[in-house]
């Protein structure tokens, strides 16, 4: 079946642009989880949902991320007046439940890029 | 708070040499942890886990004990192949974190044929 897709695949911003990453997680998973890959920092947790709602936000590293899930599919996450620390590879995962007995699926990622 | 090390890279080794990659952490409470593995142009995929003490995860021939008295996983394999080559992240979820993954820098394994 499908597995975790996102877009795009290659983002180039210029610093102090709005960028959207889209995720579609496999259909039937509620969780959903965004970690962001990058070089100084590893791999890292940004936010977690639950259904639609997002009960850890707690990885988001400044007020100018965000996300949002609707329908209990599609993520979206935003990132406003982009800076050039943003540059990293955005990973979705996905898994049936939150649960130490289910496998986080992950999607190829988005790799920013801010100039 | 909630941490995993693991041996920095890359490790550079010869086809059907053993291969070990080191992995301790730290956690409160009772941690799951996993070996995920990032092979060149695809995404992460799970490898093995274990969920609690004294467990082994096994697949494509590596294995993993979860040591509680050490707080270590260590990722073996006895004979390693070219296709092996891949970056290896040691990683581990509590249930008061939301089972997010907690994760290693990454070791990133060059196998010469």
């Amino acid at each position: 079946g499908a597995g975790v897709s996102q877009s795009p695949s290659n983002k180039v911003t210029e610093k102090g642009k709005d960028v959207e990453l889209r995720c579609d997680p496999i259909s039937g998973h509620t969780a959903l989880y965004w970690y962001r890959q990058s070089l100084g920092q590893g791999l890292e947790f940004l936010i977690y949902f639950q259904g639609n709602s997002a009960p850890d936000k707690s990885g988001l590293p400044s007020d100018r991320f965000s996300a949002e899930r609707t329908g209990g599919s599609v993520s979206t996450l935003t990132i406003q007046r982009t800076q050039q620390e943003d540059s990293a590879v955005y990973l979705c995962a996905s898994s049936l439940q939150a649960g130490l007995s289910y496998e986080q699926y992950f999607g190829p990622g988005t790799r920013l890029t801010v100039t | 708070g909630d941490s995993v090390t693991q041996m920095e890279g890359p490790v550079t080794l010869s086809e059907e040499a053993c291969l070990t990659i080191n992995c301790t952490y730290t956690a409160t409470g009772y941690p799951s942890l996993f070996w995920y593995v990032q092979y060149p142009g695809e995404g992460l995929q799970l490898l093995l886990k274990a969920t609690k003490a004294d467990d082994k995860g096994s697949n494509k021939g590596f294995e993993a004990t979860y040591r509680k008295e050490t707080t270590s996983f260590h990722l073996e394999k006895g004979s390693v192949q070219v296709s092996d080559s891949a970056v290896y992240f040691c990683a581990l979820s509590v249930v008061a974190g939301n089972y997010q993954l907690i994760w290693g820098a990454g070791t990133k394994l060059i196998i010469k044929p």
